[in-house]
C-alpha cells in the first residue's frame, strides 16, 4: 500500500531563517505531488505541485520555493521565513498515470506546523 | 477570493441522528467534487466524491448530493457515530483548471454520544 511521509511533526523559526521541509511517498510511482498550506481561519491552498521529476508548478506567488530530486520525494524551502509563512504545510499525492487527477483523490500526509517568530 | 464556502464553522449531532454538512461554491466551472475528513494532527483523508454529472453518490453511511443550479452540494451521514467526529473539507475542481483542487474552510463536526 501507498504511504507518505512527512516531516517535521511541528517546527518553530526565527523571521529570516532558511526552511526545508521533507516529504516522501512510499508504494507508488511517478505520483503527482503537492505541497498545500492551511493559514489560521484559511482553507488548504495549493502552494506548488509537481508531475515529474525536475518539474515544478507554482500555484501563487510567494517566499517559498519547492523541488523534486527524485522520483517520489519533495522538498518545500524558503531562504528566508517571513512571519506570514506561520501556517500547517501539508504533502500530498495522487495517481499520476490512469484516469489522471480528477479520478485519483489527494492523499495526504500528515503535515508540518510552522511557526514563524 | 474563497471559491468554495463552507458557512457552518462547527456542528454537533447526537450519536444516531443524521449529520448534514453544506457547501456552496461560486466557479461555475467545477465540474469534481470531494470531501475530506480531517483528525486533530492528521492530514485529511479522502472520503467520498461526486462528478458533476451526477447528483448524488454514496458509500456506506456517506452520502453526497449535489446541486448545481444552486451551486450547493452537501454531505450525509447517517447514522453518526462519535468516531466521525473530525473536521470536513469540502472541496472542488475543474477539468480545465490544472492540478487545483480549491478548498473550503472546513466544518468541525461533533457528535455526542
Amino acid at each position: 500500500s501507498q504511504t507518505i511521509h512527512q516531516w517535521p511533526a511541528t517546527l518553530v523559526q526565527p523571521v529570516g531563517s532558511p526552511l526545508s521541509l521533507e516529504c516522501t511517498v512510499e508504494g507508488t510511482s511517478n505520483p503527482n505531488l503537492y505541497w498545500y498550506r492551511q493559514a489560521a481561519g484559511r482553507g488548504l491552498q495549493l502552494l506548488f505541485y509537481s508531475v515529474g521529476i525536475g518539474q515544478i508548478s507554482s500555484e501563487v506567488p510567494q517566499n517559498l520555493s519547492a523541488s523534486r530530486p527524485q522520483d517520489r520525494q519533495f522538498i518545500l524551502s524558503s531562504k528566508k521565513l517571513l512571519l506570514s509563512d506561520s501556517g500547517f504545510y501539508l504533502c500530498a499525492w495522487s495517481g499520476g498515470q490512469t484516469g489522471g487527477f480528477y479520478n485519483s483523490p489527494l492523499h495526504f500526509g500528515n503535515g508540518t506546523r510552522l511557526t514563524v517568530t | 477570493d474563497q471559491q468554495v464556502k463552507q458557512n457552518s464553522p462547527s456542528l454537533s449531532v447526537q450519536e444516531g441522528r443524521i449529520s448534514i454538512l453544506n457547501c456552496d461554491y461560486t466557479n461555475s466551472m467545477f465540474d469534481y467534487f470531494l470531501w475530506y475528513k480531517k483528525y486533530p494532527a492528521e492530514g485529511p483523508t479522502f472520503l467520498i466524491s461526486i462528478s458533476s454529472i451526477k447528483d448524488k453518490n454514496e458509500d456506506g453511511r456517506f452520502t453526497v448530493f449535489l446541486n448545481k443550479s444552486a451551486k450547493h452540494l452537501s454531505l450525509h451521514i447517517v447514522p453518526s457515530q462519535p468516531g466521525d467526529s473530525a473536521v470536513y473539507f469540502c472541496a472542488a475542481s475543474a477539468t480545465d483548471s490544472g492540478y487545483a483542487l480549491n478548498f473550503g474552510k472546513g466544518t468541525s463536526l461533533l457528535v455526542t454520544p
